[in-house]
């Protein structure tokens, strides 16, 4: 089976404006989730989607948003972009039920100037 | 904000001996993950352990998982260089389960 793959691999933004990251997951598996990850913060949930819907979602502020298509892919939006926002973000898999093991794609390093 | 501390932060031994990584966290939980990232890139999921069991192993890696102490502990035997990495615990709690809560993970370096 084919992992979890995430476009792009890399990206260069500037301050203010937005990026677009997207998520394919592995065949078969329902659920995908965002993290973040930073030196300063580690890596932080972002938001978890199942069957199109949000299920669950950290502690971010409305800038960072996502939605997941009826094939599973998912994008996750960040407008206005920060330098803060600079960091890896990865894309998570399951099947979303117990006991919910995920499977993460190498992730979208994101840097924002 | 991350549910739990691991410790050490960073770990360097020499090839073929066993490294030990802990880890700490706060509320109760559904199970507990450690993963492996290599270099700042995606983590590979090693093993997964409830939260009624006490003791899994896979190949050279075992968790012990202690509830009462919320607390966790990840042995790899046999060290290779090919273990260097950084090592993450992760816990999904009972309420918002899908949702993992990331420890601050570990650095473990293997000289040869």
């Amino acid at each position: 089976k084919a992992g979890v793959t995430q476009t792009p691999r890399y990206l260069i933004k500037t301050r203010g404006q937005q990026v677009t990251l997207s998520c394919s997951p592995i065949s078969g598996h329902r659920s995908v989730s965002w993290y973040q990850q930073t030196p300063g913060q580690g890596l932080q949930f972002l938001f978890e989607y199942f069957s199109e819907t949000q299920r669950n979602k950290g502690n971010f502020p409305g800038r960072f948003s996502g939605r997941q298509f009826s094939n599973s892919r998912s994008e996750m939006n960040v407008s206005t972009l920060e330098l803060g926002d600079s960091a890896l973000y990865l894309c998570a898999s399951s099947f979303g039920l117990p006991p919910y093991e995920q499977y993460f794609g190498p992730g979208t390093r994101l840097t924002v100037t | 904000s991350q549910q739990g501390e691991e410790d050490p932060q960073a770990l360097s031994i020499q090839e073929g001996e066993n490294a030990t990584m802990n880890c700490s966290y706060k509320t109760s939980i559904n199970n507990l993950q450690w993963y492996r990232q290599n270099s700042g890139r995606g983590l590979v999921h090693l093993i997964l352990i409830r939260s009624n069991e006490r003791e899994k192993h896979s190949g050279r890696l075992r968790v012990t998982l202690d509830t009462s102490k919320k607390s966790s502990s990840l042995l790899i035997t046999a060290s290779r260089a090919a273990d260097t990495a950084s090592y993450f615990c992760a816990t999904s709690p009972i309420q918002g389960a899908q949702k993992l809560v990331f420890g601050q993970g570990t650095r473990l370096t293997i000289n040869p």
